[in-house]
């Protein structure tokens, strides 16, 4: 197992196009969380999934945001109509509830992203 | 809702003991994270305390009082890698018990 993958690693994109980011967990994980990070401050909790249920949004994530977990495998953040403040770096972490390193996040490197 | 708070830059030396401060205000608690991220890289876990006390590993310990709100790391031995932000991360009750909301972080600078 490679860790935590997310692609596209960089997304450059106009304001007002669609974007989507995909996360792959740990293999074993079942709980997978999204967060967002802007420069110079720390990761902010936008979502949250056991599985393939979505079970906690922030109100950080407007209704252009929206995440899925199809299969309780990856998952993917969709953002439609981009504006300049989603400019930032998304991160992908996921965990297990049980076993070795039980309920520590590891994150993947994040998708950063830029819309001009 | 939840408050954190730790320094935003410290500077050090190669070599020394540098001490980073935490105070945290939440709304439920359960533990404690540490995780030091380099630029442009994720967040790697290091440490997690959720009772009072200090928790060693290696050159690395946190310490945490839950009367008080406050926790710190402690980086012994200073190396030029450690240059990073460090960020404090109280785990709240929801989110599964995993959410973590994260403070904005301590950049460290470890200088010769």
């Amino acid at each position: 197992d490679t860790g935590v993958s997310q692609n596209p690693r960089h997304k450059i994109t106009k304001r007002g196009q669609n974007v989507t980011f995909r996360c792959d967990p740990i293999s074993e994980h079942n709980r997978l969380y999204w967060y967002r990070q802007t420069l110079g401050q720390g990761p902010e909790f936008l979502t949250y999934f056991q599985n393939e249920a979505q079970l906690e949004k922030s109100r950080l994530l407007s209704d252009r945001f929206s995440a899925e977990r199809p299969k309780g495998s990856f998952s993917t953040l969709e953002i439609q109509r981009t504006e300049q403040g989603d400019s930032a770096m998304y991160l992908c972490a996921s965990t297990n509830p049980q076993g070795a390193g039980a309920n520590v996040l590891t994150f993947g490197a994040g998708s950063r992203l830029t819309v001009l | 809702g939840q408050n954190i708070d730790q320094p935003t830059e410290m500077t050090a030396t190669e070599g020394a003991i540098v001490q980073i401060n935490c105070t945290y205000q939440t709304s439920g608690f359960n533990g404690l994270f540490w995780y030091q991220q380099h630029a442009g890289e994720a967040p790697t876990f290091l440490s997690y305390n959720v009772l009072d006390g200090l928790e060693e590993k290696g050159r690395f310990s946190s310490f945490l009082s839950r009367s008080k709100g406050y926790s710190y790391l402690l980086l012994k031995e200073l190396q030029m890698k450690d240059s990073a932000s460090y960020l404090c991360a109280p785990r709240g009750l929801t989110g599964g018990g995993n959410k973590l909301t994260f403070g904005t972080g301590t950049q460290l600078k470890v200088e010769l």
